[in-house]
């Protein structure tokens, strides 16, 4: 089983739509959480880091189910700037955990 | 500011013809490491080096060294590449285990 998993879409949504992206991890000590977006032959830039208790950055939110071991990034009202790709980030060890990324297509 | 920089950033480059691409954080980063990116398998470690001296293999280190003789640069080197190393590849660092990654901007490496 891969550490980090992620359905590589691609998603293509209208403008304004809501999308929600999951990802699975496979090992449970995992203590650290992320969402990165990466951009067409871009670095990665970290989007957000993933709490526990879920949190929410504008029209992102992430939240994390330890029981199921997966963490699941929404996001609201859909823009064309959101066209990237998404990559889930369980780092364990250290310098691994990237998930291949879900490709996300707002269409106007 | 805060960065991690790769060079060069783009290279076309013969079979067999030994190149170092560099990599250097501003950051006083522990954790450093290399990754390529090929289309449709994301990104895959090279090398990875927990501190000064402290390097080791990741998933795909063939054709690949690495050194680690400075905290803030951990040079990549193709002793004699090939075309199958063809690659996007990028530097990265991170301050601890559970902490974020900062990227370097890619290096966009060609073997012809």
């Amino acid at each position: 089983r891969k550490e980090v998993e992620q359905d590589p879409g691609p998603f293509n949504v209208p403008e304004g739509a809501t999308v929600a992206f999951n990802c699975t991890y496979s090992n449970s000590a995992s203590q650290s959480f992320f969402w990165y977006r990466q951009d067409c032959r871009k670095e990665p830039k970290l989007l957000m880091s993933v709490y526990s208790s879920g949190n929410e950055d504008g029209r992102f939110t992430a939240q994390l189910n330890r029981a199921s071991q997966y963490i699941s990034l929404l996001i609201r009202d859909s823009k064309l700037s959101d066209s990237a790709t998404y990559l889930c980030v369980v780092p364990l060890p250290p310098t691994r955990g990237f998930g291949a990324g879900t490709i996300l297509r707002v269409k106007s | 500011e805060a960065q991690v920089t790769q060079n060069p950033r783009y290279l076309i480059t013969v079979t067999g013809k030994k190149l170092t691409v560099t990599c250097s954080q501003n950051m006083n980063h522990e954790y450093m490491s290399w990754y390529r990116q090929d289309p449709g398998l994301g990104l895959r470690q090279i090398y990875y080096s927990m501190n000064v001296e402290v390097t080791d293999k990741g998933d795909v280190p063939e054709g690949y060294k690495v050194s680690r003789k400075e905290k803030r640069n951990f040079p990549l080197i193709l002793e004699s590449p090939s075309p199958n190393q063809t690659s996007l590849y990028f530097c990265a660092s991170k301050k601890g285990p559970n902490t974020e990654a900062f990227f370097g901007q890619g290096t966009r490496l060609t073997v012809v």
